[in-house]
């Protein structure tokens, strides 16, 4: 029961394009920006995206973000085998006065 | 480069606390955001609480009754403090640098992530 929702599992053909949603609500994507994480089997989540479209140095282009309304989306271009992962987007909420860090229950993307 | 490494038992008994530390190397600890975050075996991220190198901190509401971040900016260090554990307090614990877009925004993504160490609450 996760703040922000996510689909559990999106798939797709390597060279082919995905897209995660995830959804929210005005208190938190609606009126804050977020952050999307890949996280490989065995290993700590990976910084991919932060306010909304931005990539941090080293991220490929592949990945891209965006945000409409209280709805966020991950694109993944080009898919290979390699980006099999599991994918949280994360985000503000300002429902409480002092506020607190949410994220989503995660998507597992299958490269098929 | 930033690195985090956490460090703690692995192991703790129910109705006690967890305690563990992360060392903060190849930077400062000054002037940042550091956070807690837990990931139960199988399933998702939950966000635990900041502080920043002052000393202020933040907490999830679900676990602020219980919990206690700390920093040591001598060691670069922080810790957490977890108490009164139970069997679903199990999980990979992270700690986490927090940034922010502006000095008016909550610091909201992590940037740099420790490997993270699995602590197991059982008797």
């Amino acid at each position: 029961q996760s703040v922000l929702t996510q689909p559990p599992s999106v798939s797709a053909a390597p060279g082919q394009k995905v897209t995660i949603s995830c959804s929210g609500s005005s208190s938190n994507i609606g009126n804050n920006y977020v952050s999307w994480y890949q996280q490989l089997p065995g290993t700590a989540p990976k910084l991919l995206i932060y306010d909304n479209n931005k990539r941090p140095s080293g991220i490929p282009d592949r990945f891209s973000g965006s945000k409409s309304g209280t709805s966020a989306t991950l694109g993944i271009t080009g898919l290979q085998t390699g980006d099999e992962a599991d994918y949280y987007c994360g985000t503000w909420d300002s429902s409480l006065s002092a506020g607190y860090v949410v994220f989503g229950g995660g998507t597992k993307l299958t490269v098929l | 480069q930033v690195q985090l490494q956490e460090s703690g038992p692995g192991l703790v008994k129910p109705s006690e606390t967890l305690s563990l530390t992360c060392t903060v190397s190849g930077g400062s600890i000054s002037s940042y955001y550091w956070s807690w975050i837990r990931q139960p075996p199988g399933k998702g991220l939950e966000w635990i609480g900041y502080i920043y190198y002052s000393g202020s901190t933040n907490y999830n509401p679900s676990l602020k009754s219980r919990v206690t971040i700390s920093v040591d900016t001598s060691k670069n260090q922080f810790s957490l403090k977890l108490s009164s554990v139970t069997a679903a307090d199990t999980a990979v614990y992270y700690c986490a640098r927090a940034d922010m877009t502006t000095v008016t925004t909550p610091p909201y993504y992590f940037d740099y992530w420790g490997q993270g160490t699995l602590v197991t609450v059982s008797s």
